[in-house]
């Protein structure tokens, strides 16, 4: 597709339930990102990945977040046992080049967690 | 550091001008930028200044940066309704991550 493809749009869970939210990059994108956006909290980073190096995990809140990217292309963002507080919007980004500031941005996928 | 502040509201006639400002941290920043977030959407970048600018100017946008303050603003001429959503200023990726501000939502009033 011609930008970053994010589903599910929206999602509702019962708190204590896993989500699996998925990122389809811009082809040829080497740099994705993960962003959440929570009400009145700006943009909080999650984590990065470059081609095949180790990803930079530090933004994860807690060991119930994980990520992972095959291939150099797809990545799933997974929450393991939900908590309220992880409703938010979840934006992934990519980038040709993570040395410079543009980013496209997908259109986030809302977590809603009950 | 990634300490960037931006003020949260602001509401803007149709026609008038609208400023938006934010204060970044990090003096060694090399390129600033500005993003837009329309509602229900992901974030689309607006325009950047190179640190060695005092003001760029895109259209209807005018980028002014005070490096001394660590001030940049945006400003949008002749505001339009479709120019309603979440601004948000970044300043230059620190080990691979943009740092965003909490960003600014312009409301523009027919």
């Amino acid at each position: 597709g011609a930008g970053v493809s994010q589903s599910p749009s929206n999602k509702v869970t019962e708190k204590g339930k896993d989500v699996e939210l998925r990122c389809d990059p811009i082809s040829g994108h080497t740099a994705l990102y993960w962003y959440r956006q929570s009400l009145g909290q700006g943009l909080e980073f999650l984590i990065y990945f470059q081609g095949n190096s180790a990803p930079d995990k530090s933004g994860l809140p807690s060991d119930r977040f994980s990520a992972e990217r095959t291939g150099g292309s797809v990545s799933t963002l997974t929450i393991q046992r939900t908590q309220q507080e992880d409703s938010a919007v979840y934006l992934c980004a990519s980038s040709s080049n993570a040395n410079t500031g543009e980013l496209f941005f997908g259109e986030g996928s809302r977590l809603t967690v009950l | 550091g990634e300490d960037v502040e931006q003020s949260l509201f602001l509401s803007v006639r149709e026609g008038d001008s609208s400023v938006i400002n934010c204060t970044y941290t990090d003096s060694s920043s090399t390129y600033l930028y500005w993003y837009k977030q329309e509602p229900g959407a992901g974030l689309q970048l607006l325009t950047y200044i190179f640190s060695n600018m005092d003001m760029k100017q895109d259209q209807r946008l005018t980028v002014l940066l005070n490096k001394k303050d660590k001030h940049l603003s945006l400003r949008i001429a002749d505001t339009q309704t479709g120019d309603s959503a979440i601004y948000f200023c970044a300043e230059t990726p620190q080990n691979n991550r943009l740092a965003f501000g909490k960003g600014n939502q312009v409301v523009v009033i027919p």
